[in-house]
């Protein structure tokens, strides 16, 4: 089936530093969701992106929906330590309503 | 709006044991998604219904697993008999139109 390679897997920051993370297919998408996990809690959505090239903000989180539509990057700015969880990178094809995951983004921010 | 619900929120049971999982979706969401999530695979997609019509249930691991929406406002998830593999945690995801899908809270549930 579908797969999205999701990198890096897990990564160790200190509190004000810039975080980047992206996720790639060898297939094509139409959508791309980026969501957030708590431990003991369902993926929460952070962006979601519907056109190839967009460029989407919302407060520190920054993402981008790659031209060729295989790929889609997230940024997170001067990270705080409540940016701690796993992040997923999820995307849709078309003519489907399937939400494939990637594998995720561990995030430890230290104080 | 409460968001998706889903009980119960833990669930321990021994193994041949039925277990039965509870998703109330988002109201005026057309769209329910069943996943599991494990550490070895991550989160799957089990099933999918769209106004209460099973779409795709490829992912449905075995016989053992079925699932039923009867209504717009509900869905169940059943396994059985379960096994300790089964252990995971179970999510249900709603959507309106196929864009936006709100996660539950999740069902962990353990097998022993």
């Amino acid at each position: 089936g579908q797969q999205l390679n999701q990198s890096p897997q897990s990564m160790f920051i200190q509190e004000g530093e810039d975080v980047s993370m992206n996720c790639t297919s060898s297939s094509i998408f139409n959508t791309w969701l980026w969501y957030k996990q708590d431990p003991g809690e369902g993926p929460v959505l952070l962006i979601a992106l519907y056109k190839a090239g967009e460029l989407t903000s919302n407060g520190r989180l920054t993402a981008q929906f790659g031209i060729t539509r295989k790929d889609s990057f997230l940024n997170i700015s001067a990270s705080i330590p409540s940016d701690v969880g796993i992040y997923f990178c999820a995307g849709v094809q078309g003519g489907s309503e399937k939400l494939v995951f990637g594998k995720g983004t561990k995030l430890t921010v230290n104080p | 709006d409460a968001g998706v619900i889903q009980s119960p929120r833990h669930e321990v049971t021994e193994m041949g044991q039925e277990v039965t999982l509870r998703c109330k979706p988002i109201s005026g969401h057309d769209y329910l998604f069943w996943y599991r999530q494990t550490m070895m695979r991550g989160l799957e997609l089990l099933i999918y219904f769209n106004n209460n019509v099973p779409i795709d249930d490829s992912g449905m691991p075995e016989d053992r697993f079925s699932a039923k929406m009867p209504n717009a406002s509900f869905s169940t998830l059943k396994i059985q008999p379960s096994e300790p593999r089964d252990s995971a945690v179970y999510f249900c995801a709603s959507s309106l139109a196929g864009q936006l899908w709100d996660f539950g809270p999740g069902t962990r549930l353990l097998v022993l």
